[in-house]
């Protein structure tokens, strides 16, 4: 079982439609949760951050995480074009210090 | 702030050679982590150093592999001798604490032919 799973997608979604990718993962001493961004040729970039249970909202963007079901999800609303990209869900491990991410799912928002 | 710095950003060698890949961390983050990226195999952790010392290097591959991090603004990643299932994009990362995001620099795509 990989320690963090992600579908894969592609997720397409029209242009301001809310787009919502999910993340689930192993490790219940896990504490730390990332979503990463990442373009086609480029770095990942961090977009959200989020330790505690509820949601987290940044602009456009609402993280959720639930500690006793184990999943994480990232909603993105009035999604554009310009948000089409691979998104990584990334969780710290509890023991290790490691930052462990799942495959990423790739976003479509077409015009 | 200038980032996570990586050098070179392109590395095309031959089987047999030795690569040495480069990084400077963010100034004042006191962790360092160096992932490979595949199609298949995704991100993985390589190896990580904290206070310039390395901490796991579990997730390096073989032998052929070593990291060194002589101070707190650089790290060295070195393949000797390279083969081509180590072509890959290498990606440096810091952060501030264990618990903290990374953050990546721009990495290095490595051909070996």
């Amino acid at each position: 079982q990989k320690e963090v799973e992600q579908n894969s997608g592609p997720l397409s979604v029209p242009e301001g439609a809310i787009a919502s990718l999910n993340c689930t993962y192993s490790d219940r001493g896990s504490q730390s949760f990332f979503w990463y961004r990442q373009y086609s040729g480029k770095s990942p970039e961090l977009i959200m951050s989020i330790y505690s249970n509820g949601d987290k909202e940044d602009g456009r963007f609402t993280a959720q995480l639930n500690k006793a079901s184990q999943y994480v999800s990232l909603l993105i609303r009035d999604s554009q074009p310009s948000d089409s990209a691979t998104y990584l869900c990334a969780a710290i491990s509890g023991g290790y210090n490691k930052l462990i991410f799942g495959a990423g799912t790739r976003l479509a928002v077409h015009p | 702030d200038a980032g996570v710095i990586q050098s070179p950003r392109h590395e095309v060698t031959e089987m047999g050679q030795e690569v040495t890949l480069r990084c400077k961390p963010i100034s004042g983050h006191d962790y360092l982590f160096w992932y490979r990226q595949t199609m298949m195999r995704g991100l993985e952790l390589l190896i990580y150093f904290n206070n310039n010392v390395p901490i796991d290097d579990s997730g390096m591959p073989e032998d052929r592999f070593s990291a060194k991090m002589p101070n707190a603004s650089f790290s060295t990643l070195k393949i000797q001798p390279s083969e081509p299932r180590d072509s890959a994009v290498y990606f440096c990362a810091s952060s501030l604490a264990a618990q903290q995001a990374r953050f990546f620099g721009p990495g290095t795509r490595l051909t070996v032919l």
